[in-house]
């Protein structure tokens, strides 16, 4: 079964610095998402993708993170300048319709860790 | 706001018995849908169960059901004849627009 792919699982950064979460959605889903989960905390979700643009987002996602397809595959999260709250998982998700006409289907995760 | 309440954060259940999870949630809309997710540890979310809030009949997949009680704003989910394989970590979540609200889970333990 197709699945969506996540990497790296786990990435340690220093404050300030900016990483890129890289994702690989289901060959034939045409909607992206990031959802992130603070340790102990409810999975929140960052932003919606299609059409090569970004269709929603929450105050969450603000100037510090993009989106981007750069290719036909890759599905990728930057963040500019982490901060110690950046940490957390990290999911990415993808489905075929929107969400609400079929189910969401999510990667393993990757775990930012900011020092 | 939409929020969405899982105020069990762990549940046990004997191998073969039957467990219920419960999830409230609130929201001011009309249509929307409710999911269960499963999250093994190995990470990946997986679509247990969904529920359109147009449909007054319950949702079922196989050892999963749920009781959606609409005016009550719950939504349970219920598994039968548990297995060890259904110990993970239990998501409700609520889905309106193109936005997810999750609860904060419930972690089951299935006990042989």
């Amino acid at each position: 079964e197709p699945e969506v792919t996540q990497t790296p699982s786990h990435q340690v950064t220093q404050m300030g610095q900016e990483v890129i979460l890289r994702c690989v959605p289901i060959s034939n889903h045409l909607y992206f998402y990031w959802y992130r989960q603070i340790l102990g905390q409810k999975v929140e979700f960052l932003v919606s993708f299609y059409n090569n643009e970004i269709s929603e987002k929450s105050e969450i996602f603000d100037d510090q993170f993009s989106v981007e397809r750069p290719d036909g595959s890759n599905f990728t999260l930057k963040i500019r300048s982490t901060k110690l709250e950046d940490s957390a998982m990290y999911f990415c998700a993808s489905s075929e319709l929107a969400a609400e006409y079929s189910p969401l289907h999510f990667g393993n995760g990757t775990r930012l860790t900011v020092t | 706001a939409q929020t969405v309440t899982q105020s069990q954060p762990e549940m046990s259940v004997q191998e073969a018995e039957t467990v219920t999870l419960s999830c409230t949630y609130d929201t001011s809309e009309s249509d929307y849908y409710l999911f269960w997710y499963k999250q093994p540890p190995s990470r990946q979310m997986i679509l247990v169960i969904r529920q359109e809030a147009y449909k007054q009949q319950n949702a079922t997949e196989n050892r999963f059901s749920v009781n959606f009680q609409k005016a009550a704003k719950s939504f349970s989910l219920k598994i039968s004849d548990s297995q060890l394989g259904d110990a993970a970590m239990y998501f409700c979540a609520y889905h309106t627009g193109n936005q997810f609200y999750f609860g904060t889970g419930t972690s089951l333990t299935v006990i042989p």
